[in-house]
């Protein structure tokens, strides 16, 4: 079944403890994106991926690493998180040229106290 | 840069009845995409529609259409015939057209809640 597959679904942190969050497609996408969804204020892209290797910076990337080592996966790196990072977090692919439908993870929701 | 806004928070229907979400968008470019997700208390963001700017006809899938105003930069979502199974939140977005990032532009959201 073609799928992102993100985990954990939720998460539960202290301040200051590094922590990554899980991203793998199954669908030979080239694009991959991590957005974050916050009540008010929909989803926002923090960054994104257009191939191996090849990462940059989307609208709230504070705070906020990736890597894109293979095709597959795309994980998201939180090195201190604070509690404004609370949030609903998304991954997301598709294929290059829009306006190719992007896949959604099911989320991973993360709280930090 | 793009906005798109969603000027009704939450809103009620009772089932069978037809309702219609709003939606405005402000951007500078000709060519672009637009789309309405469905986010249900699973949380999974499901594609209802969407539609090609280019395009003048209104993008339809089953009991879901839209209405698409490019001059007064809107894009509505009518949903005829509501089910139980409608209740969600529904969030308008644009993409830009271009061969890099391909961001979706997302609005708050509506709240729909469909009442037996």
């Amino acid at each position: 079944e073609a799928q992102v597959t993100q985990n954990p679904r939720y998460l539960i942190t202290v301040t200051g403890k590094k922590l990554t969050v899980t991203c793998s497609q199954n669908m030979n996408h080239e694009y991959m994106s991590w957005y974050r969804q916050d009540p008010g204020l929909g989803l926002r892209q923090i960054y994104y991926s257009m191939n191996v290797e090849v990462t940059d910076k989307g609208d709230v990337p504070e705070g906020y690493k990736v890597s894109r080592k293979e095709k597959r996966n795309f994980p998201l790196i939180l090195e201190s998180p604070s509690p404004n990072q609370t949030s609903l977090y998304f991954c997301a692919s598709s294929f290059k040229g829009a306006p190719s439908p992007l896949h959604f993870g099911n989320g991973t929701r993360l709280t930090v106290t | 840069a793009q906005t798109v806004t969603q000027s009704q928070p939450e809103m009620s229907v009772q089932e069978a009845e037809t309702v219609t979400l709003s939606c405005t968008y402000d951007t500078s470019e000709s060519n672009y995409y637009l789309f309405w997700y469905k986010q249900p208390p699973s949380r999974q963001m499901i594609l209802v529609i969407r539609q090609e700017a280019y395009k003048q006809q209104n993008a339809t899938e089953n009991r879901f259409s839209v209405n698409f105003q490019k001059a007064a930069k809107s894009f509505s979502l009518k949903i005829s015939d509501s089910q139980l199974g409608d209740t969600a939140m529904y969030f308008c977005a644009f993409m830009k057209f271009n061969f890099g990032n391909e961001k979706l532009t997302f609005g708050t959201g509506t709240r729909l809640t469909i009442i037996p």
